[in-house]
């Protein structure tokens, strides 16, 4: 059974950068679009981007500039960097599997990780 | 980018009642639509998606329908462990976006 397995630091000031990993255990990394996914307190979720095994990228628009998201084929994982954060950013962040119906026609967020709070106060 | 409206955004109900949440896209997405529950603390978990199709393992109760621009989630026979925020998300294009969130409470 797949699971996700997040960490990264949970505390930043502002202007630093926000940096998380993800790794995909018991199943396949490959062939997959992995994203991020935030909430901050109270509210409700946010796509934030995603990544596939071989590095292909597609961001929010609102973020582009600021969010970097790598993969690590060879480990089964990959990250996320979010440049100059702000108390905007605080929220929850979840790395997520979307997946495919058969025919890899439909597509949902399936698995999630167990999300990682991120703090940005001075 | 492709705006979801839900209503209502919060919403009360008693075990065993039959409850409805709706769902709006801001453009046609066809059945490209999603639904999600999280509990208070925890995760989200996909319940639903292409707009009717039950996730693995998710019960009979919750069903879904709508076409377009226009979905609804409805979950017959509330049972307690079915109180918790429930979003809808479009798949239509990929900038994925959600809904605000309805949260269904205990009346």
């Amino acid at each position: 059974q797949v699971q996700l397995q997040q960490w990264g630091a949970g505390l930043l000031k502002p202007s630093e950068t926000l940096s998380l990993t993800c790794a995909v255990n018991g199943g396949s990394f490959s062939g997959y679009y992995w994203s991020w996914i935030r909430q901050p307190p109270g509210k409700g979720l946010e796509w934030i981007g995603e990544i596939n095994h071989g590095g292909s990228t597609n961001y929010k628009s609102s973020l582009e500039g600021r969010v970097t998201m790598s993969a690590d084929k060879s480990r089964n994982r990959f990250s996320l960097k979010l440049t100059s954060v702000t108390a905007a950013d605080t929220a929850v962040y979840f790395c997520v599997r979307l997946g495919a119906s058969s025919g890899d026609y439909f597509y949902a967020f399936d698995i999630w990780g167990q999300g990682t709070t991120v703090i940005v106060s001075s | 980018d492709i705006q979801m409206t839900q209503s209502p955004i919060s919403l009360s109900a008693s075990v065993g009642d039959r409850v409805t949440i709706t769902c709006r896209a801001s453009e046609n997405i066809t059945n490209f639509l999603n639904w999600y529950q999280q509990k208070s603390g925890t995760t989200p978990k996909l319940l639903i998606y292409a707009a009717s199709i039950l996730h693995g393992g998710v019960p009979s109760r919750f069903s879904g329908r709508g076409s377009g621009r226009d979905f609804s989630l409805s979950i017959s026979g509330l049972r307690p462990e079915d109180f918790a925020t429930y979003y809808c998300q479009q798949s239509h294009t990929t900038v994925y976006t959600f809904g605000q969130g309805t949260r269904l409470e205990i009346k």
